[in-house]
This record gives structure tokens, C-alpha cells and sequence, in this order.
């Protein structure tokens, strides 16, 4: 069974497009992020939510919103697609344990390609 | 704020020779601390963690990192390598308290036969 499962793998779009990722988690983890690596492999957190509150916000356009309909569920929509944001965009989460050192598992990522 | 220093974005050693990979936090107290595996294409993979529990820590696949706060150092360690070690490396801190992950920018780490 897949612990971080992200859809789609790959998505190649045009500029302007409006787009959606789909993130599940099965580890009954309470907290979900999304990171965005780009080209260079330079990994850095967008968002995360907490029982399906939004905790970490960092500073990310708001044509990304994040949505996060339950525990196991993180999804992130993205308006208006640009060139800049073809990246690698990779789902995680965690169990919260208030002190900041649980592992947080991967997801595969999702690679998006804007034309 | 917590941040991690990877010195060396790519390393190559020989099959069976000492990996050793660098990192280093900047952090006013002792924060957690993490090395994460990418193989191609993959997402990441956790090799091993610093949770003060202890200062030398054994992780997956025969890596360890030893904590050294007098170094600011969190060094990843390999005594002999695989060629199925080839992969990105990643060193991460959070603070205490806190769950944001802050990763550094990586090494790349090849193995030549």
C-alpha cells in the first residue's frame, strides 16, 4: 500500500491554466504539507495543515490555495500558471508531535510543466 | 531563524571508499535535526534523525551522523560505498517546538565503479 500518494505524476499545461494536485496519506498522520523543488533541487515548504486547519504559510502566491477536505486529504489548486511555477511539487505528512521531530514521509511528487 | 549548510553540491567517491557528506545549522538552540534520501525520480526517503537522545545516530542502509554542537556539525558517514547509494542528499532542521521542516540545498552524491 502506498503511504503518500500524489495525482497526477506529470502535468504539462499551458500558461494560464488553472490546475489542481490531489494529495492522500493512509498513515492516519494528523499534519500534510506541500514542498516545491525546483530545478536546482531546492526544496522548500509551501503550506501545511493540521487537522485540516492551515498552520504554515509561507510566502506563496495566493493563485496557490491549498485545501484540505479531511486528515488524510491535501489538495493544492493553482490559478493562473505561470512559467515560473513548472516544478516539482511534492505532498507529506507527519504525526504532530508538538516538539518537531517526527519524520515526515514523501509523497512520489508531481511534476508540472508549464508551456 | 534555523537554517542548514550543505557544504559541496556534488561529491563523488569510489565503490567501497568513505562516504562523507557535510552539513551544518545555524541555530541559537540545539534544534532537530535530519538526512533525507532522494534516488531519481523519487520522493524522499528519511535516513536518519538527531533528537538529542543521543549524539551519534545509525540510520538506514549503514549511514550515521554524529551530532557535534561545539561544531555546529551534523556530518552524514557511509564507511564504504554502494553503488546503490547514488542519490541527492538532504540535510533538515526544524527548532524545537516547531514542525516546519527547512531543508538544505543538497549534494549530489555519485559513485564511480
Amino acid at each position: 500500500d502506498t503511504a503518500v500518494s500524489q495525482t497526477p505524476k506529470y502535468l504539462v499545461t499551458q500558461m494560464g491554466n488553472d490546475k489542481s494536485i490531489k494529495c492522500e496519506q493512509n498513515l492516519g498522520h494528523d499534519t500534510m504539507y506541500w514542498y516545491k523543488q525546483d530545478s536546482k533541487k531546492f526544496l522548500k515548504i509551501m503550506f501545511s495543515y493540521n487537522n485540516k486547519e492551515l498552520i504554515i504559510n509561507e510566502t506563496v502566491p495566493n493563485r496557490f490555495s491549498p485545501k484540505s477536505p479531511d486528515k488524510a486529504h491535501l489538495n493544492l489548486h493553482i490559478n493562473s500558471l505561470e512559467l515560473g511555477d513548472s516544478a516539482v511539487y511534492f505532498c507529506a505528512s507527519s504525526r504532530t508531535s508538538g516538539r518537531g521531530d517526527n519524520e515526515q514521509f514523501f509523497g512520489p511528487g508531481t511534476r508540472l510543466t508549464v508551456l | 531563524a534555523q537554517s542548514v549548510t550543505q557544504l559541496g553540491s556534488h561529491v563523488s567517491v569510489s565503490e567501497g571508499a568513505l562516504v562523507l557528506l557535510r552539513c551544518n545549522y545555524s541555530s541559537s538552540v540545539p534544534p532537530y535535526l535530519f538526512w533525507y534520501v532522494q534516488y531519481p525520480n523519487q520522493g524522499l526517503q528519511l535516513l536518519l534523525k538527531y533528537t538529542s537522545a543521543a549524539t551519534l545516530v545509525k540510520g538506514i542502509n549503514g549511514f550515521e551522523a554524529e551530532f557535534k554542537k561545539s561544531e555546529t556539525s551534523f556530518h552524514l558517514t557511509k564507511p564504504s560505498a554502494h553503488m546503490s547509494d547514488a542519490a541527492e542528499y538532504f540535510c533538515a532542521v526544524t527548532p524545537p517546538g516547531n514542525e516546519k521542516l527547512t531543508f538544505g540545498t543538497g549534494t549530489r552524491l555519485t559513485i564511480i565503479p
